[in-house]
């Protein structure tokens, strides 16, 4: 089955230095699935951080980045720059697209931001 | 955002009684799932619907559990009876028909059984 692989936390970084989350993926079901961060803040739900359908492109939101790479089947989470405001758990997670659409996670980032 | 909302947050019931965990979806969204997550573990597909029917269902979504949307009302996970490894956080999600692997997530709601 489809499975995603990312950092295991917690991982804790200080305010305005850089952070990588990496994410893995390895997709059975489908050749090209979506790929996806999804975000939970303290006392918050999931939600969708930003999503990236092609290989090769680069989704961004809120100072973050992350490129599809089909070659190494990776989705690496990046910011130049990390805020207090950043910390929560980080997901990755594929989609399998079309109908009857289902997303398969990775176990979650604890991320803390050190002021 | 579109918000999502689960009723109970908390629910804590003894092994072999029934439990309905509530959701309620965005407004304009058809296609709803549960999805699982064990403490220390990855948030599991368990099922998607669509339509007053079950689309798919993975092999977490055993015979005890069921799911509806009645009249467009709370769409419901069922579990008769409960069983102690049926403790998780159950995650609720709608999306849109045309994109529906862009899913909004409910806060969860955390059972345990006793």
């Amino acid at each position: 089955g489809d499975s995603v692989t990312q950092t295991e936390g917690p991982v804790t970084v200080s305010e305005s230095e850089s952070l990588i989350i990496n994410c893995t993926y390895s997709a059975t079901s489908i050749a090209y699935p979506n790929l996806f961060w999804y975000v939970r803040y303290p006392g918050e739900g999931l939600q969708l951080l930003l999503k990236v359908i092609t290989a090769g492109q680069k989704g961004s939101s809120r100072g973050f980045e992350a490129t599809y790479n089909k070659e190494t089947t990776s989705f690496h989470l990046q910011k130049a720059s990390v805020q207090e405001s950043d910390s929560a758990v980080y997901y990755c997670a594929l989609g399998s697209g079309g109908s009857n659409a289902k997303l398969t996670f990775g176990k979650g980032t604890k991320l803390s931001v050190k002021s | 955002g579109p918000k999502v909302l689960q009723i109970p947050s908390h629910q804590i019931i003894d092994m072999g009684q029934m439990v309905t965990l509530n959701c309620d979806p965005v407004s304009n969204h058809l296609y709803f799932y549960w999805y699982k997550q064990i403490l220390g573990q990855q948030m599991e597909f368990l099922v998607n619907f669509y339509n007053g029917k079950v689309m798919e269902k993975s092999k977490l979504f055993k015979d005890q559990f069921s799911v509806e949307r009645p009249d467009g009302s709370y769409f419901t996970l069922k579990i008769q009876p409960t069983a102690l490894e049926d403790s998780a956080v159950y995650f609720c999600a709608s999306s849109l028909a045309n994109n529906q692997d862009t899913q909004y997530f409910g806060p969860g709601t955390r059972l345990l059984v006793l």
